[in-house]
């Protein structure tokens, strides 16, 4: 079973800082997902990734397979950006379509 | 494009009832998924479809939920005889997925179904 490991479990910084959220699974994945969760419970895709990174917006996205390890930034933070940021992999063969094994998220406070 | 929709978005029940939810995907999306997410953790995979056939059901919490979609388009997910322990958000997902072909395998949810069970 794959165990997905987030950190930090909380953050909280000033608007305009750079932020960086961890995470670590411990086994082979197909695709590792980070997703955007707003209170209320609506949740968001950000980013799929298999290799190397990505980046939309002010937001980037890495991962080292060897390390099975991806981070989040987050530059020039806004408080609009506050949210609960998930991980999540997927294992199967599906090229990351299948079932996800999230993280427990990292709850982000950007404030004025 | 109208998003995945979940009905209905809030439910309670007494201990002991049946509940079914209902998922819309996205209208081309062949894959269509099940989670549930208690407070404070990450959802947690229940099972999932492409097209009509559960390719999944092992990680359904115990015998009283199932799942089925017979057209290949909605989904019900059903829970009996509730307990309080089943008190959650049920979040429905649903994706485009062709193995050989590729295909944007990204994940998108509807805003869940809420169950409170009294």
């Amino acid at each position: 079973k794959n165990e997905v490991e987030q950190s930090p479990q909380n953050l909280t910084a000033q608007e305009g800082e750079f932020i960086t959220i961890n995470c670590s699974y411990s086994v082979g994945i197909s695709a590792l997902h980070w997703l955007q969760q707003h209170p209320g419970g609506g949740i968001v895709s950000l980013f799929m990734l298999s290799s190397g990174k990505k980046k939309h917006g002010r937001l980037i996205a890495t991962i080292n397979i060897q390390e099975k390890h991806s981070s989040l930034h987050i530059t020039a933070s806004h408080p609009r950006d506050s949210a609960v940021y998930i991980c999540a992999v997927s294992t199967g063969l599906g090229g990351g379509a299948d079932g996800l094994t999230f993280g427990k998220g990292t709850h982000l406070i950007i404030q004025p | 494009d109208t998003g995945v929709s979940q009905d209905p978005r809030h439910k309670i029940t007494k201990r002991g009832q049946n509940v079914t939810f209902r998922c819309d995907p996205i209208s081309e999306h062949n894959r269509l998924y099940w989670y549930r997410q208690t407070l404070g953790q990450g959802p947690e995979f229940l099972t999932y479809f492409q097209n009509e056939a559960q390719l999944e059901k092992s990680r359904l919490l115990s015998d009283r939920f199932s799942a089925e979609r017979p057209k290949g388009s909605f989904s019900t997910l059903e829970i009996q005889r509730t307990e309080q322990g089943d008190s959650a958000m049920y979040l429905c997902a649903s994706s485009l997925a062709f193995l050989l072909a590729g295909g944007n395998y990204e994940q998108y949810f509807g805003p869940g179904t809420r169950l409170t069970v009294t």
